[in-house]
């Protein structure tokens, strides 16, 4: 079991650009939760996808969209790309409910110029 | 508005002794805190929990200890080991209606020293 898996490590993008990032959940797990993580900063959650329909989400602006697919993988879509959306992103999948076996991704690193 | 935080950006600790790491939260709702041990280049990894009934949890070489009337909690390492240099977040669950989600500390980096 290759674990959570994000694609891909690094991303240099520019201002006003548009950016996908993608995720595959743990073998097994069908909730998917996106993470930005600043430099210096904890993880803030951006929003949560289970059964394909996003269900809950963090204050983030509508510029962060997100997809689950059939095979519960997911994309992180950013829009309009500003210097500040510059971090690690990061994917943690989970079976169900419980959080402590939640496990998370190695994470994207975006720089955008 | 920082609910969850960790004043320590780093810790520098000798190998065999005991390494403490603080966490304070605001938000008196948080009923459910958790400690996740990251490494470069890797996600966090799920170390210990405590519920807000408990104020100690133990596993192993790790122990939370947690004062609600102080809204504090701390995670004990003894004896520290080498492979216990990584960078530690404490983690806290605000529940919804019908979910949850994590509000984290800024974290803190243990070095523990030979």
């Amino acid at each position: 079991d290759a674990g959570v898996t994000q694609s891909p490590t690094h991303l240099i993008k520019t201002r006003g650009q548009q950016v996908t990032l993608r995720c595959s959940p743990k073998s097994g797990h069908d909730t998917v939760s996106w993470y930005q993580q600043a430099l210096g900063q904890g993880p803030q959650f951006i929003f949560q996808y289970y059964e394909e329909e996003e269900r809950q989400r963090g204050n983030f602006p509508d510029r962060f969209s997100g997809h689950q697919f059939p095979n519960y993988s997911s994309e992180l879509n950013v829009n309009a790309l500003l210097l500040g959306d510059s971090a690690l992103y990061l994917c943690a999948s989970r079976p169900g409910f419980s959080i402590e076996t939640q496990y998370f991704g190695p994470g994207t690193r975006l720089l955008v110029l | 508005d920082q609910q969850v935080k960790q004043n320590s950006p780093s810790l520098s600790v000798q190998e065999g002794r005991i390494s403490i790491l603080n966490c304070d939260y605001t938000n008196s709702m948080f009923d459910y805190f958790l400690w996740y041990k990251k490494y470069p280049a890797e996600g966090p990894t799920f170390l210990i929990s405590i519920s807000s009934i408990k104020d100690k949890n133990e596993d192993g070489r790790f122990t939370v200890f947690l004062n609600k009337s102080a809204k504090h909690l701390s995670l004990h390492i003894v004896p520290s080991q080498p492979g216990d240099s990584a960078v530690y977040f404490c983690a806290a669950i605000l529940r919804g209606d019908s979910n949850y989600q994590l509000i984290w500390g800024a974290g803190t980096k243990l070095i523990i020293k030979p």
